[in-house]
């Protein structure tokens, strides 16, 4: 079975830190998928990135980065220099392959919400 | 283009009465999911289609939901009778080609039962 832990469960910083979301995932496939979404203030989920197994490369995009290791299982989620709109709780999910049976279904990890102070 | 679209935002009712709560998929995508968020639970998936037809439904907590997609452009979520503990926050998602792909989520419908 799929399993996502987001071991903290609050963070708060103060505007302009750094500061990282742990993931951690358990999963009996070799071909499975990873995401983070982000849900703001105002309730929706917002997703910010997708990867898949087979590719290891670190992702950044702005103030966003992304740290995949599969020898420890963990998919890391860094913000650069935050922001009082980085405020939201985030989530880290998991699916396996669409094949598999149970495949197709994204599994959450129970979220982190993080705190950005002046 | 617009998005995944819920009715309504918020729905205020009293035990023991029916709930239904509506989806209307982005036009295109084969896949519809509905999740429920709560405290205690956090997501959980309750119930995905595939072209309309369901293809997992282990996630229904009991006999009193029930989900249907009679076409691919809305899906409903009814609950019946409806208790205090189905308070919580009920999405919809649709995406392209399943779960393995992005999920764009509905702004969500707030439930209360009193």
């Amino acid at each position: 079975a799929q399993k996502v832990t987001q071991a903290q469960t609050e963070i708060s910083v103060v505007e302009k830190e750094d500061v990282t979301l742990d993931c951690v995932y358990e999963t009996r496939d070799t071909t499975y998928y990873l995401f983070w979404y982000k849900q703001p203030p105002s309730g929706e989920l917002v997703f910010l990135i997708r990867r898949n197994s087979f590719d290891e490369q670190n992702e950044i995009s702005g103030r966003y980065s992304w740290n995949f290791q599969k020898s420890t299982s963990s998919f890391n989620f860094t913000i650069t220099a935050s922001q009082v709109v980085d405020s939201a709780v985030y989530f880290c999910a998991l699916s396996e392959a669409a094949w598999r049976r149970g495949g197709n279904k994204l599994t959450f990890g129970t979220g982190t919400q993080l705190k950005v102070e002046l | 283009d617009a998005g995944v679209i819920q009715s309504p935002r918020h729905e205020v009712t009293e035990m023991g009465q029916e709930v239904t709560l509506r989806c209307k998929p982005i036009s295109g995508h084969d896949y519809l999911f509905w999740y429920r968020q709560t405290m205690m639970r956090g997501l959980e998936l309750l119930i995905y289609f595939n072209n309309n037809v369901p293809i997992d439904d282990s996630g229904m907590p009991e006999d009193r939901f029930s989900a249907k997609m009679p076409n691919a452009s809305f899906s409903t979520l009814k609950i019946q009778p409806s208790e205090p503990r189905d308070s919580a926050v009920y999405f919809c998602a649709s995406s392209p080609s399943g779960g393995n792909e992005k999920l764009f989520f509905g702004s969500g419908t707030q439930l209360s039962v009193l």
